[in-house]
Parts: structure tokens; C-alpha cells; sequence
């Protein structure tokens, strides 16, 4: 099975701040590779789909890059509503595994 | 506004039964592959189970291969998860959601997610 690790696991941040997230995956997985946000109670909601295309009606300062095993998610520049949980997901074969997640707070 | 709603969760005993349910209102369906995704209290997404448009391919996780099984009927617009033997270790929210794009085999995303339905396994 393909392993997904995200790191950080918690990140603290202010309003305006540019962020990132990384993804790992243990072997490669071409760009099949997806971002969810997800606040307290609430189902996903799709943020980026084949590693760097923005799903319709989500925020241009949300972008995602990479391909093969390295991934990232970034943030241009935080608002209070990007305060929440970010999950990447493989789409590569199964099991279609999630990373375990990235908690973004405010500081 | 498309939707699909999830159903059938509650408390039940280790041991026994649940087949969830999860409805698609407002949205096309059928030519979808619907995946079934749960969380459980405090922890983070994990993969479950994906059931192709046609019903003819399903794929599940390990924790779920052999007691657990797929269907679906797109006359109602309807996927069902059957689960047996079910433990503590089940105890989940179970959310239902559509694949769009990808091959046939790989790729795509999940772009539509249901609320959501609490299983609990306890005694």
C-alpha cells in the first residue's frame, strides 16, 4: 500500500501569512494526487485535484505542485476562513490511502 | 444544489450488522464512482471503499476486505456499504462522496461529500 506523509502535522500561522504543506508519498503516483480542507464537523470540501488544478469556486490563493512522490499545498496568503484541517489524498491505485493530516491554526 | 445524503448509522453491538446508505438528490450519479470514506472521533480521513458506475469493480480498504460489501442501484440513485462483524475499531463517521475525472482506473477527485453518518460500536 502507498503511504502518504504530511508534514507539519500542526501548523500555527497569522492572517496574511504565506503557508505551506508537504505530501510524501512512499513510491511514486504520477499526479494523482488530491487536496481537502476540512472544518470542525464538516465534511472534505475539494480544494485541488491532479496535484496542481483548482477545483471550481475555491480561491486562486490556494495552489498545489508537484508530481511523483513530492507534493505540496500552499496558501499565498491566509484568511480566517483557511483556518482548519488540509488532507491530501492518492488516487493511484488501492487503497486510494489520505495523508493523516495538517491542522492550520491561527497564532 | 446537488446532494448526497447518508444513512442507516447508530449504535449497535461488536458482533453485529449495518448496511449504510447514501443517497444522491439534485446531482448526476450514474456515470460516478462513489467512494466511502470514515473518520473516527478525533482522528483523520481514512479510505474505505469505492464502487465503480456500473457496479462492476469495487475496491476496499484491508480493514474492510472480506466482511464488507458494495452495491448499488442507480435506478434509485442509491449506493449501499453492508458491513458485518463489526468492532470498536468501526466506530466512525461514514461519509459517502463522488469521484469525478480520472482514467477508469486511477486519478480523478472527490468533489461532492455527503454530511455524514455516526456509527457506533459498542456494548
Amino acid at each position: 500500500d502507498i503511504q502518504l506523509t504530511q508534514s507539519p502535522s500542526f501548523l500555527s500561522a497569522s492572517v496574511g501569512d504565506r503557508v505551506t504543506i508537504t505530501c510524501r508519498a512512499s513510491q511514486g503516483i504520477n499526479n494523482y494526487l488530491a487536496w481537502y480542507q476540512q472544518k470542525s464537523g464538516k465534511a472534505p470540501k475539494l480544494l485541488i485535484f491532479d496535484a496542481s488544478t483548482l477545483q471550481s469556486g475555491v480561491p486562486s490563493r490556494f495552489s498545489g505542485s508537484g508530481s511523483g512522490t513530492d507534493f505540496t499545498l500552499s496558501i499565498s496568503s491566509l484568511q480566517p476562513d483557511d483556518f482548519a484541517t488540509y488532507y491530501c489524498q492518492h488516487l493511484n491505485s488501492y487503497p486510494q490511502t489520505f495523508g493523516q493530516g495538517t491542522k492550520v491554526e491561527i497564532k | 444544489q446537488g446532494q448526497l445524503v447518508e444513512s442507516g448509522g447508530g449504535v449497535v453491538q461488536p458482533g453485529t450488522s449495518l448496511r449504510l446508505s447514501c443517497v444522491a438528490s439534485g446531482l448526476t450519479f450514474s456515470p460516478y464512482g462513489i467512494h466511502w470514506v470514515r473518520q473516527a472521533p478525533g482522528k483523520g480521513l481514512q479510505w474505505v471503499a469505492l464502487i465503480w458506475n456500473d457496479g462492476n469493480k469495487k475496491y476496499y480498504a484491508d480493514a474492510m476486505e472480506g466482511r464488507s460489501t458494495l452495491s448499488r442501484d442507480n435506478s434509485r440513485n442509491t449506493v449501499y456499504l453492508q458491513m458485518n462483524s463489526l468492532t470498536a475499531e468501526d466506530t466512525a463517521v461514514y461519509y459517502c462522496a463522488r469521484l469525478v475525472g480520472g482514467d477508469g482506473y486511477n486519478g480523478g477527485a472527490l468533489d461532492v461529500w455527503g454530511q455524514g453518518t455516526t456509527v457506533t460500536v459498542s456494548s
